[in-house]
């Protein structure tokens, strides 16, 4: 089955700088990934996806970028701001196929004013 | 964007009785929807994949004598945690496949005492 790292599980950074989190996942057959954020007690909400054929997105202060050969892909958030302060988890699966997401353990991002 | 309701999003309840869950799709049809389960500073866990008018399908060391799914529209599925034990608490998170992606509900905090 498909295993999903991601690192850093804890990431802390100043207002205004740049966070970036990285996953690795290991079945190559995998080409939908999504990243979630999560606010403390509420369900995950998607901030962001890409899919296998594409090797970069982004939507404003958001940015993600898929190596397939390296099978690993990275979550970049610019010009950080407090409320950015939550926990993200980025996913892997195979569309079209039962969409069974497997997520990474997740990363605590927080953003000191 | 798509919408999807858990109730309760809390709840108590004492050792050995039974809890039921409700996740629903308020404004599209989900003929397959997930639910999770997600310990403190934990990833979100699959429990199993519920599709409308068949059972479900349980991953591996889920026992599905003692979480019992129901998928029984396209709007609504349940989760009913039998003989809950203190072990058993948790917070529970569905999700409804939707129209190109997976919409997340926002949980459901259950407390064994």
């Amino acid at each position: 089955g498909e295993n999903v790292e991601q690192h850093p599980s804890t990431l802390s950074v100043q207002e205004g700088d740049s966070a970036v989190i990285k996953c690795t996942y290991s079945d190559s057959a995998s080409n939908y990934f999504p990243w979630y954020k999560q606010e403390l007690g509420k369900g995950p909400q998607l901030i962001i996806d890409i899919r296998s054929n594409v090797g970069e997105k982004k939507d404003q202060r958001i940015a993600v970028t898929l190596n397939k050969t390296a099978k690993h892909f990275s979550l970049h958030i610019t010009e950080t701001q407090p409320e950015d302060s939550a926990v993200y988890f980025c996913a892997a699966s195979k569309r079209n196929t039962g969409n069974q997401f497997y997520f990474g353990t997740g990363t605590s991002l927080t953003v000191i004013p | 964007g798509a919408v999807v309701s858990q109730h309760p999003s809390r709840v108590i309840c004492k050792s050995g009785t039974s809890v039921k869950i409700e996740c629903r799709s308020l404004d599209f049809q989900a003929t397959t929807m997930f639910w999770y389960r997600q310990f403190p500073k934990q990833s979100l866990m699959l429990m199993a994949t519920s599709n409308e008018g068949s059972k479900a399908t349980y991953e591996q060391g889920v026992e599905k004598d003692k979480f019992l799914i129901n998928h029984a529209s396209l709007t609504l599925s349940t989760l009913t945690v039998t003989s809950a034990h203190p072990e058993d608490s948790s917070f529970y998170i569905c999700s409804a496949q939707g129209p190109g992606l997976q919409y997340f509900g926002p949980g459901t905090r259950l407390t064994v005492t």
